[in-house]
């Protein structure tokens, strides 16, 4: 069964902590998502990896495909990072999206 | 605005009721889903539309009709829908092409309640 865990589910961080949410899958992937969900509901979509590391703004995402696993990592996090953010995982030769349950996020000031 | 619109943002409908929610995309994409977020649980893919040919239905029960008139364009058109239907409706584009599908884009989604 394809499964994708995200961990932590909620995290609660200081203004300006660096902040890691975690993402493991259990088959081989084409590609790995990372998405941004505000209230409200409206999904962005931060990076797609499929390889290596990418990183925008405060943004790090990194990914190992050998441990199948993704690292998103928010530097110097600001309140307005309090999201929901959601590892998704397309399988390879596949165009269908799994996703993991989310992580929480609130930055307090 | 992400390049996905949905309307409406927020709809209530009673059980006997009848609506559609709609879809539109101008990003030059050639699939288009529709999306179920439930309380608590993670994002399902509930049809997917490819070059205006459905090619998932993922066990939807017959209450939720998509249609797909072109590839800009998507509904989903409801009939005696019940409680447990309420959640947000997401609908998202791609480019998929013969390796997978990339270049996800998700619309703000459409919060639904059903009394």
């Amino acid at each position: 069964k394809n499964e994708v865990e995200q961990s932590p589910q909620n995290l609660t961080a200081q203004e300006g902590e660096f902040i890691t949410i975690n993402c493991s899958y259990s088959v081989g992937i084409s590609a790995l998502h990372w998405l941004q969900q505000h209230p409200g509901g409206g999904i962005v979509s931060l990076f797609m990896l499929s390889s290596g590391k990418k990183k925008h703004g405060r943004l790090i995402a990194t990914i190992n495909i050998q441990e199948k696993h993704s690292s998103l990592h928010i530097t110097a996090s600001h309140p307005r990072d309090s999201a929901v953010y959601i590892c998704a995982q397309v399988g390879a030769g596949s165009y269908q999206l799994t996703f993991g349950k989310g992580t929480k996020l609130s930055v307090i000031p | 605005e992400t390049g996905v619109t949905q309307t409406p943002r927020h709809l209530v409908m009673g059980m006997t009721n009848k609506k559609s929610l709609k879809c539109e995309q101008h990003l030059g994409h050639n699939a288009m889903y529709w999306y179920k977020q439930s309380a608590k649980k993670p994002l399902e893919l509930m049809f997917v539309y490819s070059l205006e040919e459905r090619v998932e239905n993922n066990s939807v029960p017959s209450r939720f009709s998509p249609e797909c008139p072109n590839s800009s364009h998507l509904f989903l058109h409801l009939h005696t829908l019940q409680p447990e239907d309420s959640a947000l409706y997401l609908c998202a584009s791609s480019v998929l092409g013969p390796t997978g599908g990339y270049g996800y884009t998700f619309g703000s989604g459409t919060r639904l309640t059903v009394v």
